[in-house]
């Protein structure tokens, strides 16, 4: 019983390069999204999609960006890494978006610093 | 918007007493409520939640209860474990946004 996979647990990235955070789930659910978690400021919506073939921006997507080519899957890729961009992510999904009571369901997150 | 405002941290308490931590939010319409939490090096999980004015979630022997007149959600437990420590974040959905808002997180530490 996976439940949300992240992949990798760390990264440590040079200023301007790109790389592909990985998340993947098993349960089957329409809904997939990526936050970013920084002290003080809680976790804040980078990108999210309600099923396969659809994306759209949250809070703070400058910098990111996302596809939905499967259930599955829902990479998170950044295209010239920076060092704000240094932080802990963390996919979550649920089965629904248009549920009320439809709780997320989080990964163990990825630590990725910046230098 | 949306937004949740929690009880600045760090909070530290000696096992067996008791907790409180503050959740106030603002939303249009009819929110759903939630208490994530955060144990270390581990995504945030759910502890509990609320989907209606006067409803109570519990879990694990906490409780919070939906209170639509003074906008709160305020968690409570009443004899707090070592193994309570964690990070803990209230939440709100709104169908309107049809997104999850996070409060800030307040870290909760139980000493012996």
């Amino acid at each position: 019983n996976a439940g949300v996979t992240q992949t990798p647990k760390f990264q440590v990235l040079k200023t301007g390069q790109s790389m592909t955070l990985q998340c993947a789930q098993d349960m089957n659910h329409e809904y997939m999204s990526w936050y970013r978690q920084d002290p003080g400021m809680g976790l804040r919506l980078i990108h999210y999609s309600v099923g396969a073939g659809i994306t759209d921006q949250g809070e703070v997507p400058n910098g990111y960006n996302v596809s939905r080519s499967t259930t599955e899957d829902f990479p998170l890729r950044l295209l010239s890494a920076a060092p704000s961009q240094t932080s802990v992510y963390f996919c979550a999904s649920s089965y629904s978006d248009r549920r009320r009571e439809s709780p997320l369901h989080f990964g163990n997150g990825t630590r990725l610093t910046v230098t | 918007g949306n937004s949740v405002t929690q009880m600045e941290g760090p909070v530290t308490l000696s096992e067996e007493a008791f907790l409180t931590i503050n959740c106030t939010y603002t939303a249009t319409g009819y929110p759903s409520l939630f208490w994530y939490v955060q144990y270390p090096g581990e995504g945030l999980q759910l502890l509990l939640k609320a989907t209606k004015a006067d409803d109570k979630g519990s879990n694990k022997g906490f409780e919070a209860t939906y209170r639509k007149e003074t906008t709160s959600f305020h968690l409570e437990k009443g004899s707090v474990q070592v193994s309570d420590s964690a990070v803990y974040f209230c939440a709100l959905y709104s169908g309107s946004a049809r997104q999850l808002t996070f409060g800030s997180g307040t870290q909760l530490t139980v000493l012996p």
